[in-house]
């Protein structure tokens, strides 16, 4: 099966930028996709294709993707930012569409 | 606006069988492909199982193939999944997950997520 490795957690002070990494083999061939999940709720969709930005989330929250290694990018991080990331992608004969470990974002 | 609404979830023995049901509103939902997600307490996300929108095309994760069975239908705007010979490993939250193609038409990825019903398994 196909691995997404993200980093188990990523702490940043209020108002610093977060960076969250996800690595996978097929990445620069397909499209990464970012979740946010706060304590005991539902996922939320962040980043689509890459670098999209679904309505709704906020201008702060970014994607980019260069070779293996997709990163969400949190330009001035909110304590509201907390929580699980996930990236979310597939290998490259789009046979295995698996979500990544899952990184624990703390802002304080 | 998107609404999906899990429900079914609950307490049962090893080998048991359950079924759960989504609801979904807000968009037309025969048009869409479905996925059911679950989340083990204090782990990740697992895509388990989607379904096409006219049930040409269905994917079983290995974790739970030969034993849970999806199913939709759209006159009811319902997704479904029949859960057989569970045991303490499926504990967890199942989510339905509206999935949206991606760009490149190599898949879907979900955008739209219900809240969750929580299945426990355990004697």
């Amino acid at each position: 099966s196909y691995d997404l490795t993200q980093p188990p957690s990523v702490s940043v002070s209020p108002g610093q930028t977060a960076r969250i990494t996800c690595s996978g083999d097929a990445l620069p061939k397909k499209y990464a996709y970012w979740y946010q999940q706060r304590s005991s709720q539902a996922p939320v969709l962040v980043i689509y294709d890459d670098s999209k930005r679904p309505s709704g989330i906020p201008e702060r929250f970014s994607g980019s993707s260069s070779g293996t290694m997709a990163t969400l990018t949190i330009s001035g991080a909110q304590v509201e930012d907390q929580g699980d990331y996930y990236c979310y992608s597939t290998d490259s004969s789009d046979n295995s569409w698996v979500f990544g470990g899952g990184t624990k974002l703390t802002v304080l | 606006e998107v609404q999906l609404v899990e429900s079914g979830g609950g307490l049962v023995q090893p080998g048991e069988s359950l079924r759960l049901s989504c609801a979904a509103s807000g968009f037309p939902f025969s048009a869409y492909t479905m996925n059911w997600v679950r989340q083990a307490p204090g782990k990740g996300l697992e895509l388990i199982s989607y379904i096409g929108s006219s049930v040409g095309t269905i994917y079983y994760a290995d974790s739970v193939k030969g034993r849970f069975t999806i199913s939709r239908d759209n006159a009811k705007n319902s997704l479904y999944l029949l859960m057989n010979s569970l045991t303490a490993e499926d504990t967890a939250v199942y989510y339905c997950a509206r999935a949206f193609p991606t760009y490149d038409s190599s898949g879907y990825y979900p955008d739209y997520w219900g809240q969750g019903t929580l299945v426990t398994v355990s004697s």
